[in-house]
């Protein structure tokens, strides 16, 4: 069975830095892109970016391009988000989703909560 | 970036009707359209990839057609556990973009 286990979310004042973890099990982790979503409270959902296989290829929407990082450890079977700068705008839900042109699998989601 | 607008915004329906949701993207996307589904409180499902491939698991009654800029997704005979947002998403270009949801109740 897929699994994918979002972690690390909370509660982080503007300006501070966070870091999400996405531990997956039941497939092959190094054999997929992985990707980050989001939704904030009551709104749609936002992709982040995107990582390959071997992260060689990260892609990110261009407005968090330079306040969030994706990486990963294939040996630990995990998925990063690293978010710095963070603002009141970025309070949202975050998935982490196995990306195959679409998302076939998604975590639980952890919510973030950026507020003094 | 490609726009999807969907429509409507909000829908009412009652047990056993059929409902068809609209996705409208803002420039030829070829069929690169997934749909999902999210549940109260829950990360949103696949329900259908290349605009018609219903995904594993997922009941017959939902199917999915449409090509170039205009896509649907229809459910047949309506049932309570259908109550959901549904949200397209196209993944012909980067970034991958979604439409705004579809908030579907029962009446």
């Amino acid at each position: 069975e897929v699994k994918l286990v979002e972690s690390g979310g909370g509660l982080v004042q503007p300006g501070r830095s966070l870091k999400l973890s996405c531990a997956a099990s039941g497939f092959s982790f190094n054999d997929y892109w992985m990707g980050w979503v989001r939704q904030a409270p009551g709104k749609g959902l936002e992709w982040i970016g995107e990582i390959n296989q071997d992260s060689s290829t990260i892609n990110y929407t261009p407005s968090l391009k330079d306040k969030f990082t994706i990486s990963r450890d294939n040996a630990q079977n995990t998925l990063y988000l690293q978010m710095s700068k963070l603002g009141s705008e970025d309070t949202a839900i975050y998935y982490c989703a196995r990306e195959y042109s679409y998302f076939d699998y998604w975590g639980q989601g952890v919510m973030v909560t950026v507020s003094s | 970036d490609i726009q999807m607008t969907q429509s409507p915004a909000s829908l009412s329906a009652s047990l056993g009707e059929t409902v068809t949701i609209e996705c409208l993207a803002s420039e030829d996307i070829y069929s690169n359209l997934a749909w999902y589904q999210q549940k109260p409180g829950k990360s949103p499902q696949l329900l259908i990839y290349y605009a018609n491939s219903l995904n594993d698991g997922v009941p017959s009654r939902f199917s999915g057609s449409g090509s170039g800029t205009q896509y649907s997704l229809k459910i047949n005979s309506l049932q309570s556990e259908d109550v959901s947002i549904y949200f397209c998403q196209q993944n012909y270009d980067s970034p991958p973009t979604f439409g705004g949801g579809t908030k579907l109740e029962l009446k």
